[in-house]
């Protein structure tokens, strides 16, 4: 059974902080790692693609970095934005296949 | 335009009626799927589709049938609904392996059955 977790479930910032959640997975017969923000009555953009131990990658404020060796993912946010408010996902492919398993998410709020 | 379009966004139906929601992408993408958001707001995998045939079929009730006319189109029909099956269902496609390309979703269809 493959288990993605991610923590916490939800997170509330004030506007201007900067903030990380996690997002666990099995390390083992690793094949990719993915992020998605999901905001209120949308659908879920996808945000990044990991696939090396050690990425990181970047998109605008938002940034993740990847261990596949302790199996953990972070996102980050800097400087946090009302508009940053959404769920963030996160993704693992089972057994390098077409079906991507998700994980709960990490509800954001971020305050004015 | 809009990549992967879902109808309707919302449907209200009785107990016992048969729907249909409809799905259409038009990225060229090989692989669609259908997922159902829980009440605990996590999605799960239905169906996926790969060029018209059915290569992922989760322990989904016989009432959900997934119907695929060509590869932009994967359609699902629930048989006699139940009020359980109130949820939101998202539509998915991806260009060849979701593994590596990732999926683009629907805006999702928000079932509500009374």
């Amino acid at each position: 059974i493959l288990n993605v977790e991610q923590s916490p479930q939800s997170l509330h910032v004030q506007e201007g902080d900067s903030t990380n959640f996690t997002c666990s997975f099995p390390s083992s017969n690793f094949y990719a790692l993915h992020w998605y923000r999901w905001e209120t009555a949308k659908s879920p953009e996808a945000l990044f693609v990991m696939t090396l131990n050690g990425d990181e990658k970047k998109k605008g404020r938002i940034s993740a970095t990847l261990n596949t060796k302790e199996g953990y993912s972070y996102l980050y946010i800097k400087g946090s934005q009302p508009e940053d408010s959404a769920t963030y996902l996160c993704a693992f492919p089972q057994g390098g296949s077409e079906k991507l398993v998700f994980g709960k998410g990490t509800k954001l709020t971020v305050n004015p | 335009d809009t990549a992967v379009s879902q109808t309707p966004k919302y449907l209200v139906t009785q107990m016992g009626n048969d729907k249909s929601i409809k799905c259409e992408q038009n990225l060229g993408h090989d692989t669609m799927y259908w997922y159902k958001q829980d009440s605990k707001k996590f999605l799960k995998i239905m169906f996926s589709y790969n060029n018209k045939e059915l290569i992922i079929n989760e322990t989904v009730p016989n009432r959900f049938s997934p119907k695929s006319p060509d590869k932009a189109h994967l359609n699902l029909h629930i048989n006699s609904l139940e009020l359980g099956d109130s949820a939101v269902y998202f539509c998915a496609s991806s260009q060849l392996s979701a593994g590596i390309d990732g999926y683009t979703f629907g805006s999702g269809t928000r079932l509500t059955v009374v």
